[in-house]
């Protein structure tokens, strides 16, 4: 089953400090893999993709993205964290479902962000 | 403009009341999708309408019944639910189709639904 992976439950970091939340995929072919933001009782939002190309890809917010495919990683970064990243962020993989295809989700990991 | 708006925020319902969800998105994306998402957990797919058909149904009861009227609306009909079918329900949309796997999906911000 194709699928992605997020070790973490939960990541603390100090504001101003760089930030990563974990995401491994397991994949057969090319991996297609995206990055969404929930903040409380909100939609998903995007931040960045991986398709092809670049192994850093940049979204918004500041945010970024390794690919890593020796790895099978995607992990998301941050130079400097602020208290409004505080969220949950879910790492997510979109796989062919006959003629269709369909995001599957990570567990997600909810990021501190302390002054 | 990345907007799918969702209607309504909130909604409680009873186990014998039948209610509606809508979304709604302006941006002449072909795939819309429903999906379900308990606290603390990661979103799941119920649904997926690809220019307009039924792509995708992960095999959800009955009592859900999607239904796309047209490109721009979804609806999500509701029928003697369960205490446990309470949850966010998320709407969202791509551009040019389901099959297209590249492409970003663009949600709403969901209704909260209790079913008592």
């Amino acid at each position: 089953a194709q699928s992605v992976a997020q070790p973490e439950d939960q990541v603390k970091v100090a504001e101003g400090n760089p930030l990563t939340v974990k995401c491994t995929y397991s994949v057969s072919g090319n991996p297609y893999l995206f990055w969404y933001v929930q903040y409380p009782n909100r939609g998903l939002q995007f931040l960045l993709k991986y398709i092809t190309g670049d192994n850093l890809v940049k979204g918004s917010y500041g945010f970024e993205a390794e690919f890593n495919k020796s790895q099978t990683s995607f992990h998301l970064k941050k130079p400097s964290a602020l208290v409004s990243d505080s969220a949950l962020y879910f790492c997510a993989v979109r796989v062919r479902t006959g003629t269709a295809s369909k995001l599957t989700f990570g567990t997600g990991t909810r990021l501190q962000v302390t002054l | 403009d990345t907007e799918v708006t969702q209607t309504p925020k909130h909604l409680v319902m009873g186990m014998t009341n039948k209610k509606s969800l809508k979304c709604e998105q302006h941006m002449g994306h072909r795939a819309m999708y429903w999906y379900k998402q308990k606290a603390k957990k990661p979103p799941e797919l119920m649904f997926v309408y690809s220019y307009e058909k039924l792509s995708i149904n992960e095999s959800v009861p009955s009592r859900f019944s999607p239904e796309c009227p047209n490109s721009s609306l979804l609806n999500l009909h509701l029928h003697a639910l369960q205490p446990e079918d309470s949850a966010l329900y998320l709407c969202a949309s791509s551009p040019r189709g389901a099959g297209v796997r590249e492409e970003t999906q663009y949600f709403g911000p969901g209704t909260r639904l209790l079913v008592l």
